[in-house]
């Protein structure tokens, strides 16, 4: 079974300017995820998606930061402009959804790393 | 007051070493508890659930207790190959929307030959 698929691996910006991450979750996986990560911390969730629907956003620098599930599949993080503060690796994760039980099949893709200067 | 909180080590063991790793959660409205594991610039990977009663899964063992709002991870033998970054993670009871974890920041763990 393909994994979560992330892209770019790298992404080096200078502050101000815009920077978009692409992911592809497992097939079928209703739920996605996308994390902020920090070096030195654990990720923290920046949002939440239900099929093509926001589940929950409450982290997500909005003035900043936006992300998108076009027709419930692929996922985009936006991030304009960047600050330095922004350097950071961006996770994608994907979840069967609702109903399942423990974190059964829960699976997190190998990241974005984004370094502003 | 972090929702998670871990010691960040590092903890540098010698092979065949016995190591524990706490953490404590302040919402006590957490229901579920697992152990992530993080190797160097790699994404967190599943190393197993918490249970109330305890459990275990080969050489490592966890334990929840939550009056204290406090889980630990005990890894026995230690091997080379269990260095990494171990995270603390606690979810909500799933209404029906899936799983929202949130992540300690980690323990460091290097185990030396």
């Amino acid at each position: 079974e393909a994994g979560v698929a992330q892209s770019p691996r790298y992404k080096i910006i200078e502050k101000r300017q815009s920077v978009a991450f692409w992911c592809n979750p497992i097939s079928g996986h209703a739920t996605l995820y996308w994390y902020q990560q920090i070096l030195g911390q654990g990720p923290k969730l920046l949002i939440q998606f239900q099929n093509n629907g926001v589940v929950d956003d409450s982290q997500l620098p909005k003035d900043r930061f936006s992300a998108e599930r076009l027709k419930g599949v692929d996922s985009t993080l936006k991030i304009q402009p960047a600050k330095l503060e922004d350097s950071a690796v961006y996770l994608c994760a994907s979840s069967p959804g609702p109903g399942t039980g423990g974190l059964w099949g829960y699976t997190f893709g190998s990241g974005t790393r984004l370094t502003v200067v | 007051r972090k929702e998670v909180e871990q010691d960040p080590g590092p903890f540098n063991v010698p092979e065949g070493a016995t190591v524990a790793f706490n953490c404590t959660y302040s919402n006590s409205a957490s229901q579920s508890f697992f152990w992530y594991r993080q190797d160097c610039r790699k994404e967190p990977k599943l190393l197993m659930s918490v249970y109330s009663s305890g459990n275990e899964d080969g050489r490592f063992t966890a334990q929840l207790n939550r009056a204290s709002q406090y889980i630990s991870l005990l890894i026995r033998d230690s091997k080379l190959s269990d260095s990494a970054t171990y995270l603390c993670v606690v979810a909500p009871v799933s209404s029906g929307s899936a799983r929202q974890l949130t992540f300690g920041s980690g323990t460091q763990l290097t185990v030396l030959p």
